[in-house]
C-alpha cells in the first residue's frame, strides 16, 4: 500500500516541451507539497496546498503550475521546459496541524527524475 | 526557521551505535527538532522529532541538550541499510510555514 505515489518515476523530454507530474496520497492528509532537489542535493519547497487551496508559493517561475483536483491529489504542470528544470521532484503530504496533531511529519513520494535535453 | 549545522559526513561500523550531532544555537522556544533521512534515490523519510525531552521510537533516539542548542540522533545498532543523508531541521510545526527547510545534512556511511 503506497502512501504517497508519483508518476512518472523518470521523465526525459526536450527543451520547450510541456509536461506534467502526478501525485496521489492515500493517507487522508489535508496538506500536500512539491519539493525540488537539484544536482547539489538541496531540497527546496516549491508549493504547498491545504484542502485544495494554495498556501505556499515560493519563488518559482510561472511556467510551473500546481493543480489540486481534490485533497488527495496534487499535480505539477511545467510549460516550456528549460535545461535548468532538470532535477528530482518530490511530492509530500502531511496532516494539517490545525486538526489537533501537535507535530507535522511529512511523508514523501519516491520522486520523479526529470531530465531536459 | 532556525539554522542548523551538521558534519558533512560520518562513518560507522555495522552493529555499532551511530551518533549524529546537530547544532541549532538560535532555536527559539516554540521550535521543534526534526530528523529526516534520505536513502539514495528515494524520498526523504521522517525519523523522529522532539521539543525538549529525549525521545525514542522504533527507529532511533533523540537526545536534546538542556539548553536546546544542540541535539544528537542515535541509531542504536546501525545496519548497512541505514547508509543515507541525515537531515536535522528545526521548525514550528504549525502555522503558515508548513514546509521543511532542508540543509546539506550528514552523509552517514555504515561500513561492514
Amino acid at each position: 500500500d503506497t502512501a504517497v505515489s508519483q508518476t512518472p518515476k523518470y521523465l526525459v523530454t526536450q527543451m520547450g516541451n510541456d509536461k506534467s507530474i502526478k501525485c496521489e496520497q492515500n493517507l487522508g492528509h489535508d496538506t500536500m507539497y512539491w519539493y525540488k532537489q537539484d544536482s547539489k542535493k538541496f531540497l527546496k519547497i516549491m508549493f504547498s496546498y491545504n484542502n485544495k487551496e494554495l498556501i505556499i508559493n515560493e519563488t518559482v517561475p510561472n511556467r510551473f503550475s500546481p493543480k489540486s483536483p481534490d485533497k488527495a491529489h496534487l499535480n505539477l504542470h511545467i510549460n516550456s521546459l528549460e535545461l535548468g528544470d532538470s532535477a528530482v521532484y518530490f511530492c509530500a503530504s502531511s496532516q494539517d496541524p490545525f486538526t489537533g496533531r501537535l507535530y507535522n511529519e511529512q511523508f514523501f513520494g519516491p520522486g520523479t527524475r526529470l531530465t531536459v535535453l | 526557521d532556525a539554522k542548523t549545522t551538521q558534519p558533512t559526513s560520518m562513518d560507522c561500523a555495522e552493529g555499532r551505535a551511530a551518533n549524529l550531532p546537530c547544532n541549532h544555537s538560535t532555536i527559539s522556544g516554540n521550535e521543534y527538532v526534526y530528523w529526516y533521512r534520505q536513502i539514495h534515490s528515494q524520498g526523504p523519510q521522517y525519523i523522529i522529532h522532539g521539543l525538549k525531552n529525549n525521545e525514542t521510537n522504533e527507529m532511533a533516539s533523540l537526545i536534546i541538550t538542556e539548553d536546546r542548542k544542540s541535539s544528537t540522533l542515535i541509531l542504536p545498532h546501525a545496519t548497512l541499510r541505514d547508509t543515507a543523508v541525515y537531515y536535522c531541521i528545526v521548525r514550528v510545526p504549525s502555522g503558515s510555514a508548513r514546509q521543511l527547510t532542508f540543509g546539506s545534512g550528514t552523509q552517514l556511511t555504515v561500513l561492514p
